[in-house]
């Protein structure tokens, strides 16, 4: 069983860009969490998709945002980089059954390394 | 202050010797997760428990509800379990958002 896949791996962006990392999720998973991980401030919670909707999210300004496919892919943009936004952004996926809260393990893809010059 | 304190911060320890990594958190919680990450980035959850104990091989993670508090533990430690351990809880709710603790950064000397 394939596990948590992050495109690309490394990333190169100028102030002022735009970006877009992809997550495809582990098969059957429908939530996908997002996090960005950096020295200074550790792994921090961006936000977290369900069946194409987001559910919940963490204390981040707009420029960051997501979204879910129908096949539970899931893409997260940055808009107008910042230098501190270089970080490890990293993806997570787990099981869900309808509006079931209780919680399940988490799997994480490698992560996406962004650094912004 | 941070809601997930982890101890220590850093532990340099021998090989075989016997590893403890505290986590004490002070909201209440559905659950705990137990992580690692090695270099590179990629990171592994190792347990999820919201009472008692759990074993899996070397490792054990125990947590105590009413303390708000959760502990790991690797027996025989190997230079392979060198790694940098993060603790991590869901607020009570269930929502998949973690809160994450700074993270232990372990090294076993051979």
């Amino acid at each position: 069983k394939a596990g948590v896949t992050q495109t690309p791996r490394y990333l190169i962006k100028t102030r002022g860009q735009q970006v877009t990392l992809s997550c495809s999720p582990i098969s059957g998973h429908r939530s996908v969490s997002w996090y960005q991980q950096t020295p200074g401030q550790g792994l921090q919670f961006l936000f977290e998709y369900f069946s194409e909707t987001q559910r919940n999210k963490g204390n981040f300004p707009g420029r960051f945002s997501g979204r879910q496919f129908s096949n539970s892919r899931s893409e997260m943009n940055v808009s107008t980089l910042e230098l501190g936004d270089s970080a490890l952004y990293l993806c997570a996926s787990s099981l869900r059954s309808g509006t079931e809260k209780s919680n399940t393990e988490a799997f994480f893809g490698q992560g996406t390394r962004l650094t912004v010059v | 202050k941070n809601e997930v304190e982890q101890s220590p911060q850093n532990l340099t320890a021998q090989e075989g010797e016997f590893i403890t990594i505290n986590c004490s958190y002070s909201v209440g919680i559905s659950a705990l997760h137990w992580l690692q990450q090695h270099p590179g980035g990629g990171i592994v959850s190792l347990f999820m428990l919201s009472s008692g104990k759990k074993k899996h091989g070397r490792l054990i993670a125990t947590i105590n509800i009413q303390e708000k508090h959760s502990s790991l533990h690797i027996t025989a430690s190997h230079p392979r379990d060198s790694a940098v351990y993060i603790c991590a809880v869901h607020s009570g709710g269930g929502a998949d958002g973690l809160t994450f603790g700074k993270g232990t950064h372990l090294i076993i000397q051979p």
